[in-house]
C-alpha cells in the first residue's frame, strides 16, 4: 500500500475553472512537497509545506496536519497548467527521504 | 543560484551498456537521493547519502551503483544487469535547516532511453 495517495488520477477542466487536487497521507512527516512535471519535461517544485497555507500566483496549498491531508488549488486555469501534479512528503526523522504519490494528470482544455 | 543540476535531460543507450546519470548541487546539502519513475507509478528511491563516503540501498536498488566522493556531487550509475532501465531518474538532496526549518531541493530530472 503506498503512504500517499493522490486524488483524481485524471482530471480534465476547461480553462478558466478552479482544480483541486488532494493528497492524504499515512506515515509522520516534517515536510509536504508539491511538484509539477510537463510532459517529456523535468520536476519543477511548486510548494514546500509543513503547516497552513501557500500561495503563488494562482496556484494555492493547504495542509492540515491534524487530517494528514493536502489539497493544491488551481484558480483560473489556464492550459499552460496541463502536467503531471506530484504530491511527496518527507518522512519525519529520515533525514530528507521522500514518499511520493502517483501523480495527478491535469488536461486544461481552452 | 543555488540548485541541483542533472545532465543531460535526455539520455541514450545502447542495451548491455553501463550508463552514468550526473547528479551535482552547490547548496552544501548533506544527504542527497536518486529517485526512479516509471509510468502510472510514484517515484521509488533507489540509493541515498547522507555523508560524504557513505551511502544506502534504498527500496530498488538492484543493477545501480553509486559514489559520493564529494559532499556537492552524487553519480548513479546504471548498469548492464538493470533489467528494465528505461525511466525517468530524479536527483534530490536535503539538509537540517534552522529552528527546524530543513532544506529540500530536487533537481530537473534525467530521461533515460535505452534501445
Amino acid at each position: 500500500k503506498n503512504e500517499v495517495e493522490q486524488s483524481p488520477q485524471n482530471l480534465t477542466a476547461q480553462e478558466g475553472e478552479f482544480i483541486t487536487i488532494n493528497c492524504s497521507y499515512s506515515v509522520g512527516i516534517s515536510a509536504l512537497h508539491w511538484l509539477q512535471q510537463h510532459p517529456g519535461g523535468g520536476i519543477v517544485s511548486l510548494f514546500m509545506l509543513s503547516s497552513g497555507k501557500k500561495k503563488h500566483g494562482r496556484l494555492i496549498a493547504t495542509i492540515n496536519i491534524q487530517e494528514k491531508h493536502s489539497s493544491l488549488h488551481i484558480t483560473a486555469s489556464h492550459p499552460r497548467d496541463s502536467a503531471v501534479y506530484i504530491c511527496a512528503v518527507t518522512e519525519a526523522g529520515s533525514w530528507g527521504k521522500l514518499q511520493f504519490g502517483a501523480g495527478t494528470q491535469v488536461v486544461v482544455t481552452p | 543560484d543555488g540548485g541541483i543540476t542533472q545532465s543531460p535531460k535526455y539520455l541514450f543507450r545502447k542495451e548491455g551498456q553501463n550508463v552514468t546519470l550526473s547528479c551535482e548541487q552547490n547548496l552544501n546539502h548533506d544527504a542527497m537521493y536518486w529517485y526512479r519513475q516509471d509510468p502510472g507509478q510514484g517515484l521509488r528511491l533507489i540509493y541515498y547519502s547522507q555523508i560524504v563516503n557513505d551511502f544506502q540501498k534504498g527500496d530498488i536498488a538492484e543493477g545501480y551503483s553509486v559514489s559520493r566522493e564529494k559532499k556537492e556531487s552524487f553519480p548513479l550509475t546504471v548498469t548492464s544487469a538493470q533489467k528494465n532501465p528505461t525511466a525517468f531518474y530524479l536527483c534530490a538532496s536535503w539538509t537540517p535547516g534552522l529552528a527546524g526549518v530543513n532544506e529540500q531541493f530536487f533537481g530537473p530530472g534525467t530521461r533515460l532511453t535505452v534501445l
